[in-house]
């Protein structure tokens, strides 16, 4: 099965700064690359669907990219509002698999 | 509007059996794959499994085959998620999610979680 290495496993930032994080993939899965952030508490919410479509309603701060191995989630200024944690979540003949999360946290 | 509504907090002890519900509405149900996904407290997401309410088609991580169980009451709309056996380690909040396209797999649709407690 296919897995997934995020990294880095947490991160502090300013607001404003611009935060990235990657996900790499141990087989060539494409596009098939999610991006989900959750607050504490709180369900997953799917911010991009196939590598770098961002999903209805989500800030255009938020961007993914990538394809085959290599991915990567951006967001362009960070808000306050943006601290949670980050998963990556692939699916490869409908198995799928979850990175481990980014924990980003405000400087 | 697409809801997925869980069933409630459950307190078990090992060995007991359980089965939770997902019931879903605001769209046709057997259109679109429900998957389950798990979460330990203060850890990362873990993919169980996945249903397709049209036909029951079921997959699941190799991590999760034959310790639960999927399925679907297409009359009631509701997925379910259910253990023989109950461990500690079941311990967790259990998520349904729906798929958000017809095509791919992501999971746009979230229940509100149902935490599962296993304490002898």
């Amino acid at each position: 099965d296919i897995q997934l290495t995020q990294s880095p496993s947490s991160l502090s930032a300013s607001v404003g700064d611009r935060v990235t994080i990657t996900c790499q993939a141990t087989q060539d899965i494409s596009v098939y690359l999610n991006w989900y952030q959750q607050k504490p508490g709180k369900a997953p919410k799917l911010l991009i669907y196939d590598a770098s479509n961002l999903e209805t309603g989500v800030p255009s701060r938020f961007s993914g990219s990538g394809s085959g191995t290599d991915f990567t989630f951006t967001i362009s200024s960070l808000q306050p509002e943006d601290i949670a944690t980050y998963y990556c979540q692939q699916y490869d003949n409908l198995l799928l698999t979850f990175g481990g999360g980014t924990k980003v946290e405000i400087k | 509007e697409v809801q997925l509504v869980q069933s409630g907090p459950e307190v078990k002890k090992p060995g007991e059996s359980l089965k939770i519900s997902c019931k879903a509405s605001g769209y046709r149900f057997t259109t679109y794959w429900i998957g389950w996904v798990r979460q330990k407290p203060g850890k990362g997401l873990e993919w169980m499994g996945i249903i397709f309410p049209g036909d029951s088609d079921t997959r699941y991580s190799p991590s999760f085959q034959g310790q639960v169980t999927i399925s679907v009451d297409r009359s009631t709309s509701t997925a379910y998620l259910q253990w023989s056996s109950l461990k500690a380690s079941d311990t967790a909040i259990y998520y349904c999610a729906r798929q958000a396209y017809t095509s791919g797999v992501s999971l746009k649709h979230w229940g509100q979680g149902a935490l599962v407690t296993v304490s002898s």
